[in-house]
């Protein structure tokens, strides 16, 4: 079965730069969340959907910030413009509203903004 | 802040040794997560506890969460070099909204 799939992999950009993360949760999950991982402050959570509809972005840091969700199988976290500080890794999650909650997460997109 | 404190943020054990990992909120939680991650990969589910007392166990790590529901550990018996990596605690206190600690870093040495 094909887990959470994140892309790219590994982004590099320079301070300025619209960057696009984008994430496709498990077939049938119905609750989507964006995190994000830095030495200093640990797994973040950013926004979180459910049915595709944004539920609580306010771990979204700032206006440059913004996450889609256009359909259940697509989800997208924009960066506009990129700042050095946003250098970090972004994880994607999907679950399915249960008693356990279980969140899978993808891979990660690590992100570094020159 | 975090919600969540984790404790020791790193730890280094000798393979075959007995650890603990302790994390604590200071709110009363709905469910307790833990989680592990290896260098450049993403979360591993580990088990999910919701009842105050109650313990799980899976292969060699056994997690528990206290009466309260505001206090877990986990126990790693016999340490091995495939235990070594980030653990993880998440809290949830509504409706699927998991927050996480920093974390504990856990070396494992032959």
């Amino acid at each position: 079965d094909a887990g959470v799939i994140q892309s790219p992999r590994h982004e590099v950009t320079e301070m300025g730069q619209e960057v696009t993360l984008r994430c496709k949760p498990i077939s049938g999950h119905n609750s989507l969340f964006w995190y994000r991982q830095t030495m200093m402050r640990g797994l973040e959570l950013l926004i979180y959907f459910n049915n595709n509809v944004p539920i609580d972005d306010s771990g979204m840091p700032e206006d440059r910030f913004s996450a889609k969700m256009p359909n259940a199988s697509f989800s997208t976290l924009k960066i506009q413009p990129s700042e050095p500080r946003d250098s970090a890794v972004y994880f994607c999650a999907s679950s399915l509203i249960t008693d356990t909650g279980e969140l899978f997460f993808g891979e990660g997109s690590r992100l570094t903004v020159l | 802040s975090q919600e969540l404190e984790q404790s020791p943020q790193s730890l280094i054990v000798q393979e075959g040794k007995n650890l603990t990992i302790n994390c604590t909120s200071s709110k009363t939680l709905y469910g307790l997560y833990w989680y592990k991650q290896k260098y450049g990969e993403g979360l591993i589910f580990l088990m999910m506890l919701q009842k105050g007392g109650e313990e799980k166990s899976h292969e060699k790590i056994t997690a528990k969460l206290d009466e309260k529901k505001q206090q877990s550990s986990l126990h790693i018996t016999a340490s091995q070099p495939s235990h070594a990596g980030i653990y993880l605690c998440g809290a949830s206190r509504g409706y699927q909204k998991v927050t996480f600690g920093i974390g504990t870093k856990l070396q494992v040495i032959p």
